[in-house]
C-alpha cells in the first residue's frame, strides 16, 4: 500500500462548479496534512494545511480531515480556469518527513 | 517573489562532470529539503537537514552529495550522474516546530539534464 494515495484523474469540472479532491494515507500517527497546487513546469505552491479533524476554510478552498478514516479532502468552490493544475496531497508521516501523493490533475472548463 | 532561491534554473551536464545545485532561503527556517521530481510524478524526498545536520537520507545514491554550510544554504553536489537522473530538483524549507516539520516552501527548482 502506498503511503499517500489520491483519486485518479484527470478531473474535469465546468467553470463555477465545485471540484472535489480526495486523499488517503496509511500512517495512523500522521498529524500534519497539506495541499499543494502545481502548475505545469512550476514548483509546488502551498494552498492549505490542516492538523485537526474537521473543516478548514480559506476563501474558495475548504480542506477536510478525518483521522479515524485516514482521509483528507480539498474542495474548490466556484472553480475558475486558473485553478487548472495538478493538486498534490502531502502528509507528514514522521518528524521532518513529508511525503506526497501522486497528484490529481484538474481541468476547469470555461 | 519566492523566498527560496535555487540556482541554476537549468543545468546540462555530461556523465563525467561535477556540478552543484544551490539553494538559499531567507525565511529563518531551520529545516531544508531536497526533492527530485520526474515528469508527471510527485516530488520524491531525497534529503532532509534539520539545524544544519543531515536527519534523513532516503537511500539516495552516493553520486548525489548534500551539504548544508549554514542554516540558510543548502547545496547538492552532483558527480558521475546517469541520464535517468535528469529531473527537476526542488529545494524546500520549513519551520521546525514541537510537532516536527511544518509547511514546506519550495524554490522554483533546478531542471537538470544529464547527457
Amino acid at each position: 500500500q502506498k503511503e499517500v494515495e489520491q483519486n485518479s484523474g484527470p478531473l474535469s469540472v465546468p467553470e463555477g462548479a465545485i471540484a472535489s479532491l480526495n486523499c488517503t494515507y496509511s500512517d495512523r500517527v500522521s498529524q500534519s496534512f497539506f495541499w499543494y497546487r502545481q502548475y505545469s513546469g512550476k514548483s509546488p505552491e502551498l494552498i492549505m494545511s490542516i492538523y485537526s479533524n474537521g473543516d478548514k476554510e480559506d476563501g474558495r478552498f475548504t480542506a477536510q480531515l478525518n483521522k479515524a478514516s485516514q482521509y483528507v479532502s480539498l474542495l474548490i468552490r466556484d472553480s475558475q480556469p486558473s485553478d487548472s493544475a495538478t493538486y498534490l496531497c502531502a502528509v507528514k508521516t514522521s518528524y521532518d518527513k513529508v511525503i506526497f501523493g501522486p497528484g490529481t490533475s484538474l481541468s476547469v472548463i470555461p | 517573489d519566492t523566498e527560496v532561491t535555487q540556482t541554476p534554473k537549468h543545468l546540462v551536464m555530461g556523465m563525467t562532470n561535477k556540478k552543484s545545485l544551490k539553494c538559499e532561503q531567507h525565511m529563518g527556517h531551520r529545516a531544508m529539503y531536497w526533492y527530485k521530481q520526474k515528469a508527471k510524478k510527485p516530488p520524491e524526498l531525497m534529503f532532509v537537514y534539520s539545524y544544519e545536520k543531515l536527519s534523513i537520507n532516503e537511500s539516495v545514491p552516493s553520486r548525489f552529495s548534500p551539504e548544508c554550510p549554514n542554516s540558510s544554504l543548502l547545496n547538492l553536489h552532483l558527480h558521475a550522474l546517469q541520464p535517468e537522473d535528469s529531473a527537476l530538483y526542488l529545494c524546500a524549507s520549513s519551520q521546525v516546530e514541537a510537532g516536527g516539520a511544518g509547511e514546506l516552501f519550495f524554490g522554483e527548482g533546478s531542471r537538470l539534464t544529464v547527457l
